[in-house]
């Protein structure tokens, strides 16, 4: 079954606590990337994924960093939390960073991580 | 840069109501249109899509219409099911010429439907 895997799905920490966030995907894709869901505000992109060791910054990525070593895994690392960080986070994957046009390729999300910051 | 704007919620309807969502996007180019459905205490999952100007996505009884002219993306169901209950969020991505690439969706707030029995 095609999946994005993200652990853990809830967790409270406490400031400055350095934390990593999994994501696995199992279906060989290249494209990857991290959200940030909040109340009012939808969902923002936090950094992507093109492909093996290709990073780059989405629209939120101020106290965050990634890592694309592995084809499957996108890590969301925040070394030093803060309350503001509090969200919903959900990984994605796409077969590739072309979703639009007639590529008809689908972005698919994981099931979100609940992270609490105190 | 590029915006999505949809109705405001809570929308709270009667089972077999007809349901409208209103979506406007603003984004230069020829953006990939999208609604997304996030059952309570789940991700999101990805309910149509459109990729080009007049298609029309349908799935689960649910339509909307890539309207270029008005650039809009309502979604609609003619008879809602208490099992609709969820958040509905549009979303749009679009072919970045400085990138070579569509990188990113980007959403709305999300419009909560709650269909009562």
């Amino acid at each position: 079954e095609a999946q994005v895997t993200q652990n853990p799905r809830y967790l409270i920490t406490v400031t400055g606590k350095k934390l990593t966030v999994t994501c696995s995907q199992n279906m060989n894709h290249e494209y990857m990337s991290w959200y940030r869901q909040d109340p009012g505000l939808g969902l923002r992109q936090i950094y992507y994924s093109m492909n093996v060791e290709v990073t780059d910054k989405g629209d939120v990525p101020e106290g965050y960093k990634v890592s694309r070593k592995e084809k499957r895994n996108f890590p969301l690392i925040l070394e030093s939390p803060s309350p503001n960080q509090t969200s919903l986070y959900f990984c994605a994957s796409s077969l590739s960073g072309r979703t639009g046009g007639y590529s008809g390729n689908t972005i698919y999300f994981g099931e979100g991580s609940w992270l609490t910051v105190v | 840069g590029d915006s999505v704007t949809q109705m405001e919620g809570p929308v709270t309807l009667s089972e077999e109501a007809f349901l409208t969502i209103n979506c406007t996007y603003t984004a230069t180019g020829y953006p990939s249109l999208f609604w997304y459905v996030q059952y309570p205490g789940e991700g999101l999952q990805l309910l149509l899509k459109a990729t080009k100007a007049d298609d029309k996505g349908s799935n689960k009884g649910f339509e909307a219409t890539y309207r270029k002219e008005t650039t809009s993306f309502h979604l609609e169901k003619g008879s809602v099911q208490v099992s609709d209950s969820a958040v509905y969020f549009c979303a749009l991505s679009r072919l970045d010429p400085m990138r070579g690439s569509n990188y990113k969706l980007t959403f709305g707030k999300g419009t909560l439907l709650t269909v009562n029995p």
